[in-house]
């Protein structure tokens, strides 16, 4: 399957810091992306589509001048986490959707821990 | 609203057993369903997707969808501890270019 990596896989940082985390496709080009966000023992929320070229679409309750992303080539999505708080902490997962074979699958990226202090 | 959901609790089942999974979906008109696999503090992962009615087969997984019924499962035979996780059923609704995730549905195999 394709495979989809995503950077820093864990990081702790200070409240009001900023944080900054990359989503790439390795052997796909993704047109779209998806960001996700998990709590522990909790189902995956979508937070926001991510479109090549374009502005994202955000999630009903999300914060896009919190969670800033960028899709800026068909390979890379970054989403910035801006003045991190406590609660922001999370286990933060992309994907990215391969159209190739007819189908319209996504891969999930490996999720970055979030920790915010 | 269209809905994906996965009712069954946690499902413990013994090593070499069959392991049988089911979901269903609100959408008519869906096309592509998915099951992924999550095990406890790592992202899903794709095991198996089916876009016609009928079996699909892929190593000791079946997946298994019926569109007039609305329903997609999957049967995990031969099951192993490795199996041990959670199992989240996916569906791209029907003029969405996002996926549908139901709750979940955690398989605990029993050695």
């Amino acid at each position: 399957g394709a495979v989809v990596s995503q950077h820093p896989s864990r990081v702790i940082c200070k409240s009001g810091t900023s944080v900054k985390i990359e989503c790439r496709s390795l052997d796909f080009q993704a047109t779209t992306m998806f960001w996700y966000r998990q709590f522990p023992k909790q189902s995956l929320m979508l937070m926001a589509t991510s479109n090549e070229g374009s502005k994202a679409t955000y999630e009903q309750g999300v914060e896009k001048d919190k969670f800033l992303i960028n899709h800026a080539s068909l390979t890379l999505s970054t989403l910035t986490v801006t003045s991190a708080h406590p609660e922001d902490s999370s286990f933060y997962i992309c994907s990215a959707r391969d159209r190739g074979g007819g189908g319209e699958t996504q891969y999930f990226g490996p999720g970055t821990r979030l920790l915010v202090l | 609203q269209k809905e994906v959901e996965q009712n069954s609790g946690p499902l413990s089942v013994p090593e070499g057993a069959i392991a049988s999974l089911n979901c269903t979906y609100s959408d008519r008109g869906s096309q592509s369903f998915f099951w992924y696999r999550q095990y406890s503090g790592k992202s899903p992962e794709l095991i198996m997707s089916i876009y016609s009615n009928g079996d699909k087969e892929d190593g000791r997984f079946t997946a298994q969808l019926n569109k007039a019924s609305q329903y997609v499962s999957l049967l995990i035979r031969d099951s192993q501890p490795s199996d041990s996780a959670t199992y989240l059923c996916a569906v791209n609704f029907y003029g969405n270019n996002r996926l549908a995730f139901g709750k979940g549905n955690q398989v605990v195999v029993i050695p």
